[in-house]
């Protein structure tokens, strides 16, 4: 099983910085089956990018993905109230799925 | 608009099972997958199982095996997972999600839940 680890667990950061995000794979993961999603507290998660990189239907350009192999990073450009949540990465291989920890976006 | 909509919360005692259903709307129930995961609180997300309610086909988290069930009702377009021999740490919120597979136009293969249901939460308490 493919493992995923996410850092930092927890990214304190202020409206208008930016976050970066990581998600590294204990192996090999193709590109078109890493996946990004949101989940605000109280809430079902929310995709915002699969395929690496491809930003999902509504999801604002502030948002980017990018990454191959074991490293991918999800990049929020400049950080609006309502993106301060936790994030999820997520492959899918060998017909399984698996997600990593979770990092959470909070206010500093 | 496509739709998930999950059956209420369920308290269960030890030993018990619990079945969750996922009415499915807006959208041709038999052209996508539905895959189950669950959240314990305060934890992490986990994948349980997937169905294929175009034929039934099935594929469940080793974790499962043996004690989860996956169906689909193509005449109510309802997704349904029964979880057995319920534990204490079985308590969580469970989820369904549409799961998209496509090839793009260069042969590139895509999976991703793009739609999710808003959760059903059991517990397990005696």
């Amino acid at each position: 099983e493919i493992v995923l680890t996410q850092s930092p667990g927890t990214l304190s950061l202020s409206p208008g910085e930016r976050a970066t995000l990581s998600c590294r794979a204990s192996q090999s993961v193709s590109s078109s089956y890493l996946v990004w999603y949101q989940q605000r507290p109280g809430q079902a998660p929310r995709l915002l990018i699969y395929g690496a990189s491809t930003r999902a239907t509504g999801i604002p350009d502030r948002f980017s993905g990018s990454g191959s192999g074991t490293d991918f990073t999800l990049t929020i450009s400049r950080l609006e109230p309502e993106d301060f949540a936790v994030y999820f990465c997520q492959q899918y291989g060998r017909s399984s799925y698996s997600f990593g920890q979770g990092t959470k976006l909070e206010f500093k | 608009q496509v739709q998930l909509v999950q059956s209420g919360a369920e308290v269960k005692k030890p030993g018990a099972s619990v079945k969750v259903s996922c009415k499915t709307s807006g959208y041709t129930f038999t052209s996508f997958g539905i895959s189950w995961v669950r959240q314990a609180p305060g934890q992490g997300l986990e994948w349980m199982g997937w169905i294929s309610p175009y034929n039934g086909n099935t594929n469940y988290a080793q974790t499962y095996q043996g004690r989860v069930t996956m169906t689909a009702d193509t005449s109510t377009n309802t997704a349904y997972m029964e979880l057995r021999s319920l534990r204490s740490d079985d308590t969580a919120v469970y989820y369904c999600a549409r799961e998209e597979d496509y090839y793009d136009s260069g042969g590139l293969n895509y999976y991703y839940m793009d739609v999710w249901g808003k959760g059903t939460t059991v517990t397990v308490s005696s």
